[in-house]
Formats: structure tokens, sequence, C-alpha cells
């Protein structure tokens, strides 16, 4: 079936150094992959998406790369700080349907 | 604050009970959505307004489920006769027309007794 996983269900980071938050997905006809952060007791924050047809996309200390071959998604996150401490989902979409489909999510714990 | 309200944030009833959640979306947002999330797994999508029209709902959605959104502003999602396994998190989001960004409330964390 369709799914969207991570590789990885925790990383500690140490303060400062980049952060690379891995997904592997099996839905091929996807449009949108989206990540999202959730700190504890919040909701789900979107951070950035990249549509099927880009490989990179760069965001505010962040950079999502997509690799269609191997169906492979990342979030890099530069120069770590504390308050990037949270569970970071990855997440799918096609426009042609109106839900995000969601993996399991991994807990980035940044250390001082 | 994502500007997505839900009320109540925390709700602990007897199973049997019959609860009501209430999201107010994004004033614009034309889209809403329900999610449920337990603790350690992602958000599962449960059920789709765009405006008052509900346009898809999960194989999740028993029937002993059911969302209203009835003017096409706030909406309410209704568990009849709760079970231990509804305990979980109900999530709102909202969003514009052919957008990916959802902006998501902070849920409504229903513990079933």
């Amino acid at each position: 079936g369709e799914s969207v996983g991570l590789h990885l269900p925790t990383l500690s980071v140490q303060e400062g150094d980049n952060s690379i938050i891995n997904c592997a997905y099996s839905n091929s006809a996807s449009d949108y992959f989206i990540w999202y952060k959730q700190e504890s007791g919040k909701g789900p924050q979107f951070i950035i998406d990249i549509r099927s047809n880009m490989d990179k996309r760069q965001g505010q200390r962040v950079t999502v790369l997509l690799n269609k071959t191997v169906k492979h998604l990342s979030l890099q996150i530069a120069a770590t700080q504390p308050g990037d401490s949270a569970v970071y989902f990855c997440a799918e979409n096609k426009e042609s349907d109106y839900k995000l489909s969601f993996g399991a999510g991994t807990t980035v714990t940044v250390r001082a | 604050d994502t500007g997505v309200s839900q009320n109540p944030r925390h709700k602990i009833t007897k199973r049997g009970q019959n609860v009501t959640f209430r999201c107010d979306p994004i004033s614009e947002h034309n889209r809403l959505y329900w999610y449920r999330q337990t603790l350690g797994q992602g958000p599962e999508f449960l059920t789709y307004f765009q405006n008052e029209a509900q346009l898809e709902k999960s194989r999740l959605l028993s029937d002993r489920f059911s969302a209203e959104r009835p003017k096409g502003s706030f909406s309410t999602l209704e568990i009849q006769r709760t079970e231990q396994g509804d305990s979980a998190m109900y999530l709102c989001a909202s969003g514009r027309q052919a957008n990916t960004e959802a902006f998501f409330g902070q849920g409504t964390r229903l513990t079933v007794v």
C-alpha cells in the first residue's frame, strides 16, 4: 500500500551542528512532499514543501532534498538550535486528493 | 499560535459517553481537515471539508463518528458511544484552495476511561 515513513525514530544532535532527517516513501504518484515539525503539546507546524518535479528547495536554515529514483526525501537543518528539538514528520499529498499522508516521525533532540 | 483554535484542549470521558469537539479555522480558509494522532504516530486523516461540503471520509471514521461544518466556518467532530480505542489527539487543520500548507490547531486530547 501507499506509505510514507522515516528511517530513524530518534536523532540526537549537538547544538550548532547540521541535522539530516530522512524519509522513504512508496507512492510515486505524489505531487508534493512536506515536512512538519511538532513540538510537545502542539499541533504539527508546516516547515517546507517540495513539488515532485523538483530536486531541492531551500528555506530559512532548512533544505529539502528529493530523490525520486530511490523514493527518498530528506530535511537538512543548518546550525541546529535547542528550539529545533521536536518530532519531525514527512508527509505526501496528491493534487487530485486533499489529505496529507504522514509517516511515523523522527524525534530530534538537540544537546547543548 | 497558527490561528486554528480547538476546544476543549483536553477531554476525559467514560466509555459509552458521547463527546463533541469544536474547531475554528483561519477565517479565510475554505479547506478544513480532521486528523487523529496516537502516541508516537503521525496524524491519520479522518475527514475533509471544502466550505460546508464534506468531500471525503476515511475508513477510520466509523459510524460512531460524525463531522459537520454547517456554515463553512467552524466544524464539530462528534464521537458517540466512545470506546477506549478512541483515546487519541484529535487535530483540526485548515488551508486555502490549491495550497499544500495546512495550519494545524493544538488539538483536543481525548481520554476514554
